[in-house]
């Protein structure tokens, strides 16, 4: 079964700073897709980012990209310029591109605190 | 175009009684799942559902727990004979085929007394 472990429970980062958050997961799958979302205390679960595993680019949403190591499964998101608004829990999800079984399986999250 | 509607956004029960919740999913989409979260928990697949049928039922719990997606209305998830460990935010997402990214609705948080 895949895992998805998300190593850091709390980060924190200044205000218009770059931080990193990191996020591995164990699959003998060589193709799926990978997803960043984020939860803010509203609770919503907002989509950030996709990365599909057979693309080698490493996709990128505005001021949020992704580090993909496929070799070392390794799907790292970078939020540059932070802003307040980006505190919030961040979720990594993995899904398999296999038909039947779509279902997403979620890291535990890391909670960003951005300070002003 | 209406995200995917989760109702009631709370819902409080006693032990023993029953809880429904209920998810509409985006305009055209007619492929439904449900998560569970517990506190300081990621969330946990429960179903896939697509329209009268239930794909993937390997998260739900044996007893108690059922679901469905009728061909007319919105998707049900039913607990019978809730416990104090049912509390949790249940979220149901929907897509529009399966191999599309899933949006997310904005959760049921059930308590139990």
């Amino acid at each position: 079964a895949q895992t998805v472990t998300q190593s850091q429970p709390e980060m924190s980062v200044q205000e218009a700073e770059t931080v990193t958050l990191s996020c591995t997961y164990d699959t003998s799958e060589s193709d799926y897709y990978l997803f960043w979302y984020k939860q803010p205390p509203s609770r919503q679960m907002i989509l950030v980012i996709r990365q599909e595993a057979y693309k080698q680019q490493n996709a990128t949403e505005n001021r949020f990209s992704v580090n993909f190591q496929k070799a070392a499964k390794s799907f790292s998101l970078k939020i540059s310029d932070s802003q307040l608004g980006d505190a919030a829990m961040y979720f990594c999800a993995y899904r398999t591109s296999q038909g039947g079984s779509e279902k997403l399986v979620f890291g535990k999250g890391t909670k960003l605190t951005v300070n002003p | 175009n209406a995200g995917v509607m989760q109702n009631p956004r709370h819902l409080v029960r006693r032990r023993g009684q029953e809880a429904r919740l209920r998810c509409s999913p985006m305009k055209g989409h007619s492929h439904v799942y449900w998560y569970r979260q517990l506190p300081e928990e990621g969330l946990k697949f429960m179903v896939y559902l697509q329209k009268e049928n239930i794909i993937d039922e390997s998260g739900m719990p044996k007893e108690r727990f059922s679901a469905e997606f009728p061909k007319e209305g919105p998707s049900i998830l039913r607990i019978q004979q809730v416990v104090r460990g049912d509390s949790a935010a249940y979220f149901c997402a929907s897509s529009l085929q399966s191999n599309q990214p899933q949006h997310f609705g904005d959760g049921t948080r059930l308590s139990i007394l």
